[in-house]
């Protein structure tokens, strides 16, 4: 599976939107981006996923650069809960393994 | 619909002692997983499985066997718990095709 690269940690008023790179510069044509969460001391939670065109939910919005090697995600009106660490996962959706790997993830602090 | 259910929330052990964290989704999903989180890491995968009487070592197997006799129950035993086994540990499903994990809310374990 392609690495990925994350800032460590980032800072976001409460209500404005928070923006959470991700680069997976060696992501091969077949490999998914993923983002979960995890809010303190729960179990990670799915936000998102997307291979090449930009995608949205009631969550997110994933944004995925033309040639792959990067994406945003993007929580529109961050609020206090939103804090929590975010990881960006890149997986191959054919594997028949369930081995996403979690890095360290980039802790978001929303701050009112 | 419960989703994955892990019991016991929280444990403390002596060296040495032997346990099994279980670990139940009513999903009907083929695929679980058992990942370990020590404090400020990502999660790292211990074992995993595709589906019933199927089972596979992930990143950090040493120290843990599983066994899937029903889809239903995924449990982690530790033969003889050591001080290096302290962590908080998640289980983990998704349904076949799908590569989105649903986690369980996480057993913290200590070991003296």
């Amino acid at each position: 599976d392609a690495k990925t690269t994350q800032p460590p940690s980032m800072d976001c008023a409460e209500g404005r939107a928070a923006n959470l790179p991700c680069n997976h510069s060696t992501i091969s044509g077949n490999e998914y981006v993923y983002w979960y969460r995890q809010i303190h001391s729960q179990g990670p939670q799915y936000i998102i996923h997307g291979l090449k065109n930009n995608e949205t939910n009631e969550m997110a919005s994933l944004i995925i650069t033309e040639d792959r090697k990067s994406s945003t995600l993007i929580l529109p009106h961050a609020t206090l809960r939103d804090t929590a660490v975010y990881y960006c996962i890149v997986r191959d959706t054919n594997n028949a393994g369930n081995m996403l790997t979690f890095g360290g993830g980039t802790r978001l602090m929303v701050k009112p | 619909n419960a989703g994955v259910t892990q019991t016991p929330k929280f444990q403390v052990l002596k060296t040495g002692q032997s346990m099994t964290l279980q670990c139940a989704q009513d999903m009907n999903h083929e695929y679980m997983s058992w990942y370990r989180q020590d404090p400020g890491m990502g999660l790292r995968l211990i074992h995993y499985s595709v589906g019933a009487g199927i089972t596979d070592q992930g990143e950090v197997p040493n120290g843990y066997n599983v066994s899937r006799s029903t889809t239903e129950d995924f449990p982690l035993r530790l033969l003889s718990a050591a001080p290096s086994q302290t962590s908080v540990y998640f289980c983990a499903s998704r349904a076949s095709g799908a590569n989105v994990l649903t986690f369980g809310a996480g057993s913290r374990l200590t070991v003296l």
